[in-house]
Order: C-alpha cells, then sequence, then structure tokens
C-alpha cells in the first residue's frame, strides 16, 4: 500500500540543539497530521494541518504543510530529553483513513 | 475527560486460538479506526467504522479479520485463528467526526505463540 517517505529515518542530537524532520508523498493530502510515539504507547497528536502553505506552532515544535500538498516538515526546537521518541506524519486519505511515515526515531544526547 | 480506552494491553494467544480487542473512543466521538503496526514500522490502516457501520475496511486481511462497533459498547476487532504473523501491536483511534484528527489510545500488543 501507498506509505509516507520520512526522513531521516534517525537522529542523534545533543541536547538544546534544532531537530528537522519531513514527508514527501506521489500522492495529494488535504490534511496532514504529526505525531510522537513513545515506547509502549500510542501515538500522540502534535499538530495538524489543514490548508497547503500553513505554517503552525505548538509550543517549541512548528510544522508545515508544502504548497504542493505532497509534502510537509516538523522542527523542534532547543530539544530537551522528553523530545525523545519516535515523530510520524500521517497524511488523511479518503474517507479519513491516515497514511503513515516509517518514522524518524530521535535520540538526544544530554 | 478520558481518551481512548483499549483493552486488554497484552494479550497472549496460541496459534488458532481467537483474539478479541476493545476499543471505547473518547467521549462524543462517533469514529472508531483501527491501525495495525509491527516492529519499527509506521502503523497501517486496518478499518474504520461509525456506529452498526462500516465505512472503509479496505486494510482489513479477508479472511479471519473482522470488526464491529455496535450501537451500544465498544469497538471490537476479532481475530479468528491466529497466526505467529498475527502478532502486532493493534491500535483504535477516534475522531468526532468530519475533521482529520484522530486520537489513539495506548495499543493492544498481541503475541501469537
Amino acid at each position: 500500500g501507498q506509505q509516507l517517505n520520512q526522513s531521516p529515518q534517525s537522529m542523534f542530537i545533543q541536547e538544546g540543539e534544532d531537530v528537522s524532520m519531513n514527508c514527501t508523498s506521489s500522492s495529494i493530502f488535504n490534511t496532514w497530521l504529526w505525531y510522537k510515539q513513545d515506547p509502549g504507547e500510542g501515538p500522540v497528536l502534535l499538530i495538524a494541518l489543514y490548508k497547503a502553505g500553513e505554517l503552525t506552532s505548538n509550543g517549541r515544535l512548528t510544522a508545515q504543510f508544502g504548497i504542493t500538498r505532497k509534502d510537509s516538515f516538523l522542527n523542534i526546537s532547543a530539544s530537551i530529553p522528553s523530545d525523545v521518541g519516535i515523530y510520524f506524519c500521517a497524511g488523511v486519505q479518503g474517507a479519513q483513513k491516515l497514511v503513515f511515515g516509517q518514522g524518524t526515531r530521535l535520540t538526544i544526547n544530554p | 475527560n478520558a481518551g481512548v480506552m483499549q483493552n486488554p494491553r497484552h494479550l497472549v494467544r496460541r496459534r488458532g486460538q481467537e483474539a478479541r480487542l476493545r476499543c471505547s473512543p473518547m467521549k462524543g466521538h462517533s469514529h472508531v479506526y483501527w491501525y495495525r503496526q509491527l516492529p519499527e514500522e509506521g502503523l497501517k490502516f486496518m478499518v474504520y467504522l461509525q456506529k452498526e457501520n462500516i465505512i472503509d475496511e479496505s486494510g482489513m486481511p479477508k479472511e479471519r479479520f473482522s470488526a464491529e462497533f455496535p450501537k451500544e459498547g465498544p469497538s471490537i476487532l476479532r481475530i479468528q485463528q491466529v497466526v505467529r504473523g498475527d502478532s502486532a501491536a493493534y491500535f483504535c483511534a477516534s475522531s468526532p467526526g468530519g475533521a482529520g484528527e484522530q486520537y489513539f489510545g495506548p495499543g493492544t500488543r498481541l503475541t501469537v505463540t
């Protein structure tokens, strides 16, 4: 089935650094969502994007919905230890079916 | 304000047994979705239900898997005659409908021995 291409697959950074990850697709999506998943838990919704070109912030997180509707990025500024986890992008397709990227695993060295 | 609830959190079944996974959506949400996640992978859509209706089951295997969301009670994902390949984390999500935001439960980790 269709998947989103998410990159990078993993990141190893120092505490305090900024983080950037992105998601691309060959198909158009009308909604992009970014989730964070901790080990043994379900994904937690971070940011929802509904309009092409939209830039939305949630605290230290900023996400943008690409103009072409085929991509999105997520930035985390001034990373802290609790940012560790796996970040997933998801596009909404058809009757509200989510298509997920493969995830970006973020590791932070204190 | 309870979130999406799933039980059990962990389920162990022997090959050939049945697995029943339950999901109670967030209060006020009438749309339920089931996803499966294998280790080190993203979630894969299985089925989308509204009360008493299956809206989209395009991600559901044709055999052994079924889902329901009755008028009263939780949504149930049922896997008959489980095989080792069914071992995965199964997540339920809910939404109020009409928008893309879906809120996930903590998942059920199914292990088939």
